[in-house]
């Protein structure tokens, strides 16, 4: 069965802080593909990156940085110096080699506080 | 620029009334599209999948008479919520695909439907 664990409901943090959000999955597909999703008070989702099954590699995109252990299936999300304008809620998502149904977790509300 | 164009993004209705949501694919054919919808301060969860052309599949707990799905084209797909009811208030989004897969994920921006 597919599923995307976040185990962090809401996280609150002040201005410049680091924070880590927490992504568990659990799949029996070999190949697959995990997602990040920002979604703001509009409803929008917004892409944040995609990882395949194959690639390990951490990534950092400005103050953002992922790492992906398939060894523990996580997928953490860390804004480094968080901004007021990161406060929004964030979804770990998982899908299949074809980009079929998305399993969303559960998502994770940041407040970021000035 | 935007590659899935939903409409409108938001809605308000009375109960007993149906709502259409339109969600359109703008750069390539969508063969299947997913409706996924969201209630407030949850996550989002598959409604139903369907193939142009074919009927819609629905998740296991999801009324098939009450949110009927349209895909009679491979750029246009629409979601009907029938007599709509206050329960039915939630965020819904289409995600369109590409046949034989896709390399990419693409979402539409989402109706926000409230039935007063």
């Amino acid at each position: 069965a597919q599923k995307v664990t976040q185990a962090q409901t809401e996280i609150s943090v002040v201005e410049k802080e680091d924070v880590t959000l927490d992504c568990v999955y659990e799949t029996r597909d070999t190949t697959y593909y995990l997602f990040w999703y920002k979604q703001p008070p509009s409803g929008e989702l917004v892409f944040l990156i995609r990882r395949n099954s194959f690639d390990e590699q951490n990534e950092i995109s400005g103050r953002y940085s992922w790492n992906f252990q398939k060894s523990t299936s996580s997928f953490n999300f860390t804004i480094t110096a968080s901004q007021v304008v990161d406060s929004a809620v964030y979804f770990c998502a998982l899908t299949g080699w074809n980009f079929n149904k998305f399993y969303f977790g559960s998502g994770t509300k940041l407040n970021v506080k000035p | 620029g935007a590659v899935v164009s939903q409409h409108p993004s938001w809605v308000i209705c009375k109960s007993g009334t149906s709502v259409k949501i339109e969600c359109r694919s703008l750069d390539f054919q969508a063969t299947t599209m997913f409706w996924y919808r969201q209630f407030p301060k949850q996550s989002l969860m598959l409604m139903a999948t369907s193939n142009e052309g074919s009927k819609a599949t629905y998740e296991q707990g999801v009324e098939k008479d009450k949110f009927l799905i349209n895909h009679a084209s491979l750029t246009l797909s629409t979601l009907t919520v029938t007599s709509a009811h206050p329960e039915d208030s939630s965020f819904y989004i289409c995600s369109p695909t590409l046949q034989g897969g896709r390399t990419e994920a693409f979402f539409g921006q989402g109706t926000r439907l409230t039935v007063v």
